[in-house]
């Protein structure tokens, strides 16, 4: 089964600073999403890549798909405080979805 | 918008206990699912449906049953619940197969088993 590995576990970042969140497989991959999860909640789903070579944006965070590489960044531009929660990033598995440990990201202010 | 509906929010049990953890979603949505997230572990797979009347086993489906008797609704039972099933349970649906379509999740439920 596909597993993903997301680096770093955890980042703590200043208010304002630039901040990139990995995501690798160990198989390739044919669609990468990208959530975000605040204490005590579900899960929000923030982008989703399907194509080598693909880049998205919303907001602040922008996301890219290495096909080549089996790896998916996720990148925050000058980060704020409602950027902190814990990122995860999940792919397709052959009818259900896997998901990496996630990268716990606080913002001081 | 409800989206999906998970109960209750929290339930402590005490070893040998079952319970169904209830999951309702308003979207038409035809595929559902039951994941478990421990700490350093992330998201973990229980069992998926892809539509009413079908269901299959995830990544760690041992002690866990499911159902799907209807579009809207995807119960999770614990037969006879164990200290390792203390988690916090998410449910999730999608439009169609995840391979188009991203997952709505609930707001889980956090289970203690004592």
């Amino acid at each position: 089964s596909q597993e993903l590995e997301q680096s770093p576990q955890s980042l703590i970042v200043q208010e304002g600073k630039n901040l990139t969140i990995n995501c690798t497989s160990s198989k390739t991959l044919y669609g990468l999403y990208w959530y975000k999860q605040k204490y005590g909640e579900g899960l929000i789903f923030l982008m989703m890549l399907q194509k080598g070579g693909e880049e998205k944006s919303h907001e602040k965070i922008t996301a890219k798909l290495d096909e080549k590489k089996q790896q998916s960044s996720l990148h925050i531009t000058a980060s704020q405080p409602s950027h902190a929660g814990i990122y995860l990033c999940g792919a397709d598995n052959n009818n259900d979805m896997r998901f990496g440990a996630g990268t716990r990201l606080t913002v001081k202010p | 918008n409800a989206g999906v509906t998970q109960t209750p929010k929290f339930q402590v049990l005490k070893t040998g206990q079952s319970m169904t953890l209830q999951c309702a979603q308003d979207m038409n949505h035809e595929y559902m699912s039951w994941y478990r997230q421990d700490p350093g572990m992330g998201l973990r797979l229980i069992h998926y449906s892809v539509g009413a009347g079908i269901t299959d086993q995830g990544e760690v489906p041992n002690g866990y049953n499911v159902s799907r008797s209807t579009t809207e609704d995807f119960p999770l039972r614990l037969l006879s619940a164990a200290p390792s099933q203390t988690s916090v349970y998410f449910c999730a649906s999608s439009y169609s197969p995840v391979t188009i379509s991203p997952l709505h999740f609930g707001n889980g439920t956090r289970l203690t088993v004592t």
